[in-house]
Parts: structure tokens; sequence; C-alpha cells
């Protein structure tokens, strides 16, 4: 079956320290997995893909597949950082839905 | 950029009627998808359409259909709305991404 477990509801860091949002997965086969932010009152967007190992506003993410985890990470949280958090995967073909975790709120405090 | 477009942000409705929940998108693609998304629940997947005329049920169909009659619109139909259906409602189209329109947040009174 697939499944995102990320594991916190919410996460309150302060502004400087550094941030990882828990992502595990499980899935038959190899997946591609994803990092969607929600920022207030936008729309769901698109952060990071593992495929591409790029880092967006500073955050990082690698794909661990002996432990199923695609954890996102940040050295140093922003104030503009706080927002809603999604980890999501589906399959390599590309034509499945995503499935998605049940979403982590960072907020940072100043 | 790919353009997801849901027709309204904001709607009430009345229990029993029949709803529907627009969306369109510019950029030719063949893959869409209606969410739902409530607190604590994370996004659920409701239908899915891979081409014109194609659906998908995808997690929690119960109480909603759709209907794909043209590639860049997709539609939800809430047969006979429910108080628990009040949600946010989330439209997405994708190729090598897949990319979100803006919500309808939905109240059924």
């Amino acid at each position: 079956a697939q499944r995102v477990t990320q594991p916190e509801k919410l996460l309150s860091v302060f502004k400087g320290a550094p941030v990882e949002l828990k992502c595990n997965y499980s899935y038959s086969g190899s997946p591609e997995l994803f990092w969607y932010v929600q920022y207030s009152r936008q729309r769901l967007q698109l952060l990071l893909r593992h495929i591409s190992r790029e880092s967006i506003k500073g955050f990082t993410a690698d794909l661990n597949k002996g432990e199923t985890s695609f954890h996102l990470k940040k050295p140093f949280a922003q104030e503009e950082d706080s927002a809603m958090y999604y980890c999501a995967l589906r399959s390599w073909a590309g034509n499945t839905p995503l499935v998605f975790g049940k979403g982590t709120r960072l907020s940072v405090i100043a | 950029d790919v353009k997801v477009t849901q027709s309204s942000r904001y709607l009430v409705k009345r229990t029993g009627e029949k709803v529907f929940l627009e969306c369109v998108q510019d950029m030719d693609h063949e893959n869409m998808f209606w969410y739902r998304q409530d607190p604590g629940l994370g996004l659920r997947l409701i239908y899915f359409s891979y081409d014109v005329k194609m659906k998908e049920k995808g997690d929690i169909p119960e109480g909603y259909s759709v209907s794909r009659e043209k590639k860049e619109r997709f539609s939800l139909i809430l047969e006979s709305a429910s108080t628990n259906q009040t949600s946010m409602y989330l439209c997405a189209s994708s190729s090598a991404t897949v990319d979100f329109g803006d919500g309808t947040r939905l109240s059924i009174l």
C-alpha cells in the first residue's frame, strides 16, 4: 500500500535555528517524491522534487531508500518559511495521482 | 506557467442541493485531479481523469461524481450535498509536475 507519514502536525522553531520536517513513505517499487508548501491564503505549490536535487529557498531533501525517508531540511529558518508543508509521492511513470501526507505546520518564531 | 483556475473561491450551499465545482487548465494537460483538503487529514483524492470522458475513483469518491467533456475542463459534482462535505476542494492538473488551483472553500449549511 502507498502511504506517506509526516509524524509532526506542528513544528515550532526559532528564527535562525535549523529545521527538519520528517517524511517517511511506504511504496511498492520506486516512487517519485515531492515536497509541496502552502503559505497563508496561497495555493499549494511545488517546493522540491527528489529527482531534481535542487535547493529551493534554502531547503533540501534527500531520498533515503534504506530508511524510506525524504526529510526536508533547512539550516537557518526564516519567518517567511512559516507555512504548511506536505510530503507526497507517485509512481515513476508519472501518470498516477499524488499521495499526500497529512502535513506539518511550520511556525518560525522571531 | 500552468494556470489551473477554479470557478469559485468561496461557495455556500444548502443540504440536499446538487453542487458543481468547475476547474479549467490552460496547458493541454491530459491528467486532472480533484482533492479535498481538511485540517489534520491532509489532501485526499476524490476522483481523477487521464483523458476526456475518462474517470477513475480516488480514495473518497462516495457522494461525488465528475465530468470531463473537454480536455481543459474537469467538473466535480456533489449529487446531494451534506454537511460532512464542507471542505476546501483543490483541483490539479499534471504533466511532469502537478499544479494546483487556488481552491474552493465550500460550506454546506
